[in-house]
């Protein structure tokens, strides 16, 4: 099937820095991509929805100048976490629709903790 | 969007078959049912797809009732590796529009040996 890439996997990082995370769609081009929040036990939760040219739409509670998505061409999203703060500490996830698949892929992850 | 129920969680032995069920009673016409597989720290790995009877592949079957207001993964022998979360997704993804997509609770299976 189709590949999403996401990097980096894991990072540790400092109160107060910005870090991004990237997702890309390896083999076919995805106008839409999504990203997630989950923690531990819990189920995924959509934070955004990226689209390709234009601003992301974020969900309700989703702060959009903390978590800022850009979706510059057709295979890549980034999100990055702005004046990251403890409680930003979580496993963040991407995906794809992959429209010749008709099917919605997903990235492997990234555990974000910031200490 | 169709909100989905499932089980929190279920057990099974190795080598059985098991079938999880999915409820979706508000499921829409252009809705189709897509089931996911998430192991701890990996994200969703995709299993099946299918919008109405039966569908199977290599590794599970779906069955999809007429009315469609539910759903049922079937994993025919289940192995240790097969313990994971399993999501029931439901939505529009094949359209082509922008049509987010949302995940329920999930159910953990816990395979035993």
């Amino acid at each position: 099937g189709a590949v999403v890439s996401q990097h980096p996997s894991r990072v540790i990082c400092k109160s107060g820095t910005s870090v991004k995370i990237e997702c890309r769609s390896l083999d076919f081009q995805a106008t839409t991509m999504f990203w997630y929040r989950q923690f531990p036990k819990k189920s995924l939760m959509l934070m955004a929805t990226s689209n390709e040219g234009s601003k992301a739409t974020y969900e309700q509670g989703v702060e959009k100048d903390k978590f800022l998505i850009n979706h510059a061409s057709l295979t890549l999203s980034t999100l990055t976490v702005t004046s990251a703060h403890p409680e930003d500490s979580s496993f963040y996830i991407c995906s794809a629709r992959d429209r010749g698949h008709e099917k919605l892929f997903f990235g492997s992850g990234t555990q974000l903790s910031v200490l | 969007l169709a909100k989905t129920t499932q089980p929190i969680s279920m057990d099974s032995y190795e080598g059985q078959e098991v079938n999880i069920t999915c409820s979706h009673n508000n499921i829409a016409t252009n809705d189709y049912i897509t089931w996911y597989q998430q192991f701890p720290s990996q994200g969703p790995r995709f299993i099946i797809q299918g919008y109405k009877t039966k569908v199977t592949n290599e590794v599970a079957s779906l069955f999809i009732p007429a009315d469609r207001k539910s759903s049922t993964l079937s994993l025919p022998r289940v192995s240790l590796s097969d313990t994971a979360v399993y999501y029931c997704l439901v939505g529009d993804i094949p359209s082509g529009g922008y049509q987010k997509v949302t995940f329920g609770t999930g159910t953990k299976l816990q395979v035993i040996p």
